[in-house]
């Protein structure tokens, strides 16, 4: 099984400022054939299901504002929310989709400071 | 606009049964793959299962390989998990969720219902 480590378990940041998540995969998730990396990143906030915010690592789910992006290829990857709003305090999953089982990361709890 | 409602969630006790519904609309629903992904309280993402958009291919997590079925009904657009020999540790939110591509299995999931809460508990 593909093992999903999110860096850090929370994290606090202050409006307007930069928040990044960190994503490790204990396997490479990039698929060669395609050049794609199989990795998601959602959303969750309290009492709601997650919402996908990235997929292939890098592509921004239609809606999403532009302020969250993906980066990363092979086992490390980020999601970097460029200016913190308010409404972005929830938890961070990513997922690998590369290969079954599908896994998850831990989550990652980002708040306001 | 998509939209996933599950039903069927509720209170059994170990060892019991529950079918769980998911009503889809908004999209094509024969032309998409099908999951479900649970959360256990305060918890964090399980993919459980997965069926291909014709039915013809399906897959399960260990931990509920034996004990729950998938299935779909294309012509009702319809989506369903059969659970069976329930545990404790089965206690979740379940949630219907659609793939992201259209006819091959990604596993990567574009829309969520809100989910049912199944607990099993005597």
């Amino acid at each position: 099984d593909i093992v999903m480590t999110q860096s850090p378990d929370s994290l606090a940041v202050s409006l307007d400022e930069r928040a990044t998540v960190n994503c490790k995969s204990s396997q490479s998730v990039f698929y060669s054939s395609n050049n794609k990396n199989y990795l998601a990143w959602y959303q969750q906030k309290p009492g709601q299901p997650p919402k996908l915010l990235i997929y292939w690592a890098s592509t921004r789910e239609s809606g999403v504002p532009d302020r969250f992006s993906g980066s990363g290829s092979g086992t490390d990857f980020t999601l970097t929310i460029s200016s913190l709003q308010a409404e972005d305090v929830a938890v961070y999953y990513c997922q690998q989709y590369y290969s079954t089982p599908i896994t998850f990361g831990q989550g990652t709890r980002l708040e306001i400071k | 606009e998509v939209q996933l409602v599950e039903s069927g969630g509720g209170l059994v006790q170990p060892g019991g049964s529950l079918r769980l519904s998911c009503s889809a609309s908004g999209f094509t629903f024969s032309s998409y793959a099908m999951h479900w992904v649970r959360q256990a309280p305060g918890k964090g993402l399980e993919h459980v299962s997965s069926i291909s958009s014709n039915g013809g291919s399906i897959y399960y997590a260990d931990s509920v390989k034996g004990r729950f079925t998938i299935s779909r009904d294309n012509s009702k657009n319809m989506l369903y998990l059969q659970m069976s020999s329930l545990r404790a540790e089965d206690t979740a939110v379940y949630y219907c969720v659609k793939d992201i591509v259209v006819v091959v299995v990604v596993r990567a999931f574009d829309y969520w219902g809100q989910g049912t809460l199944v607990t099993v508990s005597s």
